[in-house]
């Protein structure tokens, strides 16, 4: 059973198109992470969201936390080549340090 | 600076023949992350060293064995590595206790297996 739905698992666009990834579960999750991987390298954490509503913008990404702490959201406002990489959402249950983790939203921005 | 340090990037090995990769941190962080990757899929957690205990996951083969001789190292080992081991492995840290749960990853270590 995959706790941490990820969705779109593929994604292909052109630069300056706007795109959202969400990730979905059954299980509350007292946080959320958000990582970047870009080819070759280990996944960059981009954003921690904690509490239920939140919204939290670095540059050109938003990231929401659901009410019920059960999904969360990115969304990218005019995507660049830069922004290509996998994409990965990962919780925390409870007090449990161990993270799921989402299967992933490939990226690809063509210029 | 780099946080995560892995060592190698990149490591041949043959069919059969041991190997050990490391990892660093500079971060004093408790607990430490071995985790293997295939091709763009999600992370796959190995095992992890909280403190000095370690913690095996339940599907992990017994072909993987991993050391940590203190706060700053880690290592794992892979026995007898087989065609199927090749992957990225990424090692991870975390500090508990933070109430954040964000783990901070090393660049990885592409296996190549021959």
């Amino acid at each position: 059973t995959q706790l941490l739905e990820q969705s779109p698992q593929f994604l292909s666009i052109q630069e300056g198109e706007n795109l959202t990834v969400y990730c979905n579960s059954s299980s509350v999750f007292s946080s959320l992470q958000w990582y970047r991987q870009e080819p070759g390298e280990g996944p960059v954490l981009l954003v921690t969201v904690v509490t239920g509503g939140e919204v939290k913008k670095l540059k050109r990404l938003t990231f929401q936390f659901g009410d019920a702490r059960k999904d969360s959201s990115l969304h990218i406002t005019a995507a660049q080549p830069g922004d290509t990489g996998l994409y990965l959402c990962a919780g925390a249950r409870g007090s449990n340090y161990k993270l799921t983790f989402g299967k992933g939203t490939l990226l690809t921005v063509n210029p | 600076d780099a946080m995560v340090i892995q060592n190698p990037r990149y490591q041949v090995t043959q069919f059969g023949k041991p190997v050990t990769l490391s990892c660093s941190q500079t971060l004093n962080h408790n607990v430490m992350y071995w985790y293997q990757q295939k091709s763009s899929q999600a992370p796959k957690l190995l095992f992890h060293y909280y403190d000095k205990d370690f913690n095996n996951e339940a599907d992990t083969p017994d072909n993987f064995q991993s050391r940590r001789p203190n706060t700053s190292f880690c290592f794992l080992d892979i026995r007898s590595p087989g065609l199927g081991d090749a992957a990225m492995y990424l090692c991870a840290t975390s500090r508990d206790g933070s109430g954040m749960y964000e783990q901070y990853f090393g660049p990885g270590t592409r296996l190549t297996v021959t």
